[in-house]
């Protein structure tokens, strides 16, 4: 069975340039979320999907946006890359019709803007 | 805003040694507290938490909430080397389903 898994593993860009985050979810899940983690920092949420809807969104900038298809897989978009986006992006997936259902991470995404 | 605190930051210990990890948080309409472990890029889960007062264990690791005093913590016994991580705290709040917000981490470091 196999877990969250999240592409590409590593991306270096440019300041101003876009970039799109790739995460399918844990077989049978139906929830992603999506989180930066900044070096030396705990993950913070930047937004959910279910339904193919943005159902909750944490205090990020509209440059940050998302999708998820019908088969439950999300995609992030960065507009405009600042040096500051440069960290982990992590997606989670979990199952939200079981209550309190805890969220399992991807391995990340490793962007670096320069 | 909702907010998770961890301490300490760090702590260096020896195998063998018991370690207590903190997280105090302010979550509006609480609904669980969880522990996960980072050793290189995914977190891993160790424990939820809803009801105050009831110890989770699994092992080595023990985990206990306090809904009174906004609490929780983390014990691990024993300390091995493979138990150097970051162990990070996160609280939910408003849905049973809903986003986690999460403290800074604790690192750990286990030395033989």
């Amino acid at each position: 069975d196999a877990g969250v898994t999240q592409s590409p593993t590593h991306l270096i860009k440019t300041r101003g340039q876009q970039v799109t985050l790739r995460c399918s979810p844990k077989s049978g899940h139906d929830t992603v979320s999506w989180y930066q983690q900044a070096l030396g920092q705990g993950p913070q949420f930047i937004f959910q999907y279910y339904e193919e809807e943005e159902r909750q969104r944490g205090n990020f900038p509209d440059r940050f946006s998302g999708h998820q298809f019908p088969n439950y897989s999300s995609e992030l978009n960065v507009n405009a890359l600042l040096l500051g986006d440069s960290a982990l992006y992590l997606c989670a997936s979990s199952l939200r019709r079981v209550a309190h259902y805890e969220q399992y991470f991807g391995p990340g995404t490793r962007l670096t803007v320069t | 805003e909702d907010k998770v605190v961890q301490s300490p930051l760090s702590l260096v210990v020896h195998e063998g040694d018991t370690v207590t990890l903190n997280c105090s948080y302010e979550v509006t309409n609480f609904r669980s507290l969880l522990w996960y472990k980072q050793e290189k890029k995914a977190p891993t889960f160790l424990f939820m938490l809803t009801s105050s007062g009831i110890e989770k264990k699994s092992g080595r690791l023990s985990s206990i909430l306090d809904k009174k005093e906004l609490f929780s913590i983390l014990n691990i016994t024993a300390t091995q080397t493979g138990d150097s991580a970051i162990y990070l705290c996160a609280g939910r709040g408003g849905t049973s389903y809903g986003k986690l917000t999460f403290g800074q981490g604790t690192i750990l470091t286990v030395h033989p």
